[in-house]
């Protein structure tokens, strides 16, 4: 089955400071997704990286797919105390059926 | 935007005692799924749903749990007697492929549950 590695696990920021959160796959990613999740809330869905090198952004986040490498990451610019909550990356598991298999997540605090 | 929405939003019942979590997924979807977060764990795969049956099932799901499709809208998961580790956040969400980029698979707000 497919695992995913994120890293770090936890990350404590001060507000305006750039941060980038790494997410490895143990297989092949046919597509990524980026989650947010407030302690005890939804998962808010950020954004879809499908195809290898693509980059895509949403107002201060930037997420990256490396197919190569297995690998997305997702960089904050300029953080801001709205940023904080923990950040998930899932991946599409292709076959017959489809599905979302998390990482354990990366834990983020930004300090005013 | 449209909305997955879960009901109850908190949930406590006694252990042995069956629970029935409710879900209204996103209306022209077709795909649906369950999934559980017991805290400060991963989320979890439970189950996915389509065309009316079980597409796909974890190892978790076992015959204490079932889905039903009891309607065109509603899609509930049951525990039929609970125990103390069914404790968790469960998570509802929908999906249609064709909108994947611009929504991925939309999730509920969740329902969370604890087994006393």
């Amino acid at each position: 089955s497919q695992e995913l590695e994120q890293s770090p696990q936890s990350l404590i920021v001060q507000e305006g400071k750039n941060l980038t959160i790494n997410c490895t796959s143990s297989k092949t990613l046919y597509g990524l997704y980026w989650y947010k999740q407030k302690y005890g809330e939804g998962l808010i869905f950020l954004m879809m990286l499908q195809k290898g090198g693509e980059e895509k952004s949403h107002e201060k986040i930037t997420a990256k797919l490396d197919e190569k490498k297995q690998q997305s990451s997702l960089h904050i610019t300029a953080s801001q105390p709205s940023h904080a909550g923990i950040y998930l990356c899932g991946a599409d598991s292709r076959g017959s059926n489809y599905k979302l298999t998390f990482g354990k997540g990366t834990l983020l605090t930004v300090n005013p | 935007e449209p909305e997955v929405t879960q009901t109850p939003s908190h949930q406590v019942t006694q252990m042995g005692q069956e629970v029935i979590l409710r879900c209204v997924p996103i209306s022209n979807h077709l795909y649906f799924y369950w999934y559980r977060q017991i805290l400060g764990q991963k989320v979890e795969f439970l189950v996915s749903f389509y065309n009316n049956e079980i597409s796909e099932k974890s190892e978790i799901f076992d015959d204490q749990f079932s889905v039903e499709r009891p309607d065109g809208s509603n899609f509930t998961l049951k525990i039929r007697s609970t125990k103390l580790e069914d404790s968790a956040m469960y998570f509802c969400a929908s999906r249609d492929p064709v909108e994947d980029i611009l929504y991925g698979y939309t999730f509920g707000s969740g329902t969370r549950l604890t087994v006393v």
